[in-house]
């Protein structure tokens, strides 16, 4: 059975630094690309990036460049979310999921709360 | 603003067929067979409902239907339930990125 299963909700500081994790199971790790989806508190779903284990090829949406960091370890199946400084408006839930090569998302995390207050 | 424009809300009554709209450009839906459709309950992550247009993923009902007409996709509900009350959103492969849509709230009156 493929899964997806994410770290925890976070409650942070603005100017903090953190990294989100999704270990993937069931399947070839390598042999996917996994990406994130963020989704502000009552708003829509948005693409911020995605990156292939195998080789670490990583793609970022325009609006993300720059803002996060997207990587993974191989090794275990792993990959990452990282801000290495917390906005408020960073506040929001994070989706990791899997990325077929036609560009659908086939597995989803559960979801991981990131919540960004002073 | 998202790159794929759907209308806020739609509604039906159980029993009744629904179409929710998906447009975009020629860049993104218009110029890929790579559209995708979720579902999104309440306080749960998405599911995915349909994939390249028009297939359905093993265990979605065949009540839930895709298609793409130019630059603009839809999906098609029919024989609504109770349980089909939730958020929809489309998505496109669109060189090298996804694009999704804004999201439209299904009521089942």
């Amino acid at each position: 059975e493929v899964q997806l299963v994410q770290s925890g909700a976070e409650v942070k500081k603005p100017g903090e630094s953190l990294k989100i994790s999704c270990k993937g199971s069931g399947y070839s790790f390598t042999s996917y690309w996994i990406g994130w989806v963020r989704q502000m508190p009552g708003k829509g779903l948005e693409w911020m990036g995605i990156i292939y284990p195998g080789d670490s090829d990583t793609r970022y949406s325009p609006s993300f460049q720059g803002q996060v960091t997207i990587s993974a370890d191989k090794s275990i199946s792993t990959a990452y979310l990282q801000w290495s400084s917390l906005k408020a408006s960073d506040t929001a839930m994070y989706y990791c999921v899997r990325r077929e090569p036609r560009a659908y998302f086939d597995y989803w995390g559960q979801g991981t709360l990131v919540t960004v207050s002073s | 603003q998202s790159a794929l424009t759907q209308p806020a809300s739609v509604s039906g009554s159980p029993g009744q067929s629904i179409t929710i709209s998906c447009t975009g450009t020629s860049s993104d839906v218009g110029g890929y067979n790579y559209v995708s459709w979720y579902q999104q309950h309440p306080g749960k992550a998405p599911k995915l409902m349909i994939y390249d247009v028009s297939n359905r993923p093993s265990g979605v009902s065949n009540r839930f239907s895709g298609s793409k007409s130019g630059n603009t996709a839809s999906l098609t509900i029919s024989g609504l339930q109770a349980e089909d009350e939730a958020d929809y959103y489309c998505s496109s492969y669109t060189s090298s990125s996804t694009s999704f849509g804004g999201g439209t709230k299904l009521t089942v009156l």
